[in-house]
């Protein structure tokens, strides 16, 4: 089945300590994008990239870095530099870059930082 | 500014009985307004598209509408199994600079009760 896999589901780090979130899809998919979502607040983007090798920051990238090598894969890091990392991370992609696609998104990462 | 209000934030019902839950949006160059639904702890589920003003969708107990200010979205003769938060998403494209974002709202939590 076709369809957007993050892990792990929970991940717990010390503060000051770097953290990867990783993003697959196999949907072919050209399109895919980090979100974070806390409690009360709309879906904020982080980064999205539109193609292989290409990205662009978002509303909140401050504290956060994206690579994107292949098409399938989009992993987030959280750095040290985020004041506050602890959060639900969403993970979507959609077709090519245009906007009228919908999104499809992962089961998403609870990420918490003490 | 750009922005999405859905409202209420949270809805009960009891089984049956019909309601509609509302996005309002003041977004210049929408390209798409698109709602998901979204279960405790998971990422959120595609459920419509609306790209003009006066088109509707409809998917079981389900049904969008959309005019120049805001969507609805009608849940008719609700189930148990309808209960969790609905987003409401809207993708505008900058005019001048081509790039684009999707922007959220903060949800309507529902709960069906039997």
């Amino acid at each position: 089945d076709g369809g957007i896999t993050q892990s792990p589901k929970y991940l717990f780090r010390k503060e000051g300590q770097n953290v990867t979130l990783s993003c697959e899809q196999n949907l072919n998919h050209d399109a895919m994008y980090w979100y974070r979502q806390d409690p009360g607040q709309g879906l904020r983007l982080i980064y999205y990239s539109q193609i292989v090798n290409d990205f662009q920051k978002g509303d909140i990238a401050e504290g956060y870095s994206v690579s994107r090598e292949k098409k399938e894969s989009f992993p987030l890091t959280v750095t040290s530099a985020q004041k506050n990392p602890t959060a639900f991370y969403l993970c979507a992609s959609s077709i090519s870059g245009r906007p009228s696609y919908e999104q499809y998104f992962g089961p998403g990462t609870r990420l918490t930082v003490t | 500014e750009d922005q999405v209000t859905q409202s209420p934030e949270a809805l009960r019902l009891q089984e049956g009985e019909s309601s509609s839950l509302n996005c309002s949006y003041t977004v210049s160059g929408l390209r798409g307004l698109f709602w998901y639904r979204q279960d405790p702890g998971k990422g959120p589920e595609f459920l419509f598209t609306l790209y003009s003003a006066g088109e509707e969708k409809e998917k079981e107990r389900l049904k969008a509408t959309l005019t120049k200010k805001e969507s609805f979205l009608h849940i008719t003769a609700p189930k148990p199994e309808d209960s969790a938060t609905y987003l409401c998403a809207v993708h505008k494209t900058h005019p001048s600079s081509g790039t684009y974002k999707y922007i959220f709202g903060t949800g309507t939590r529902l709960k069906v009760l039997a």
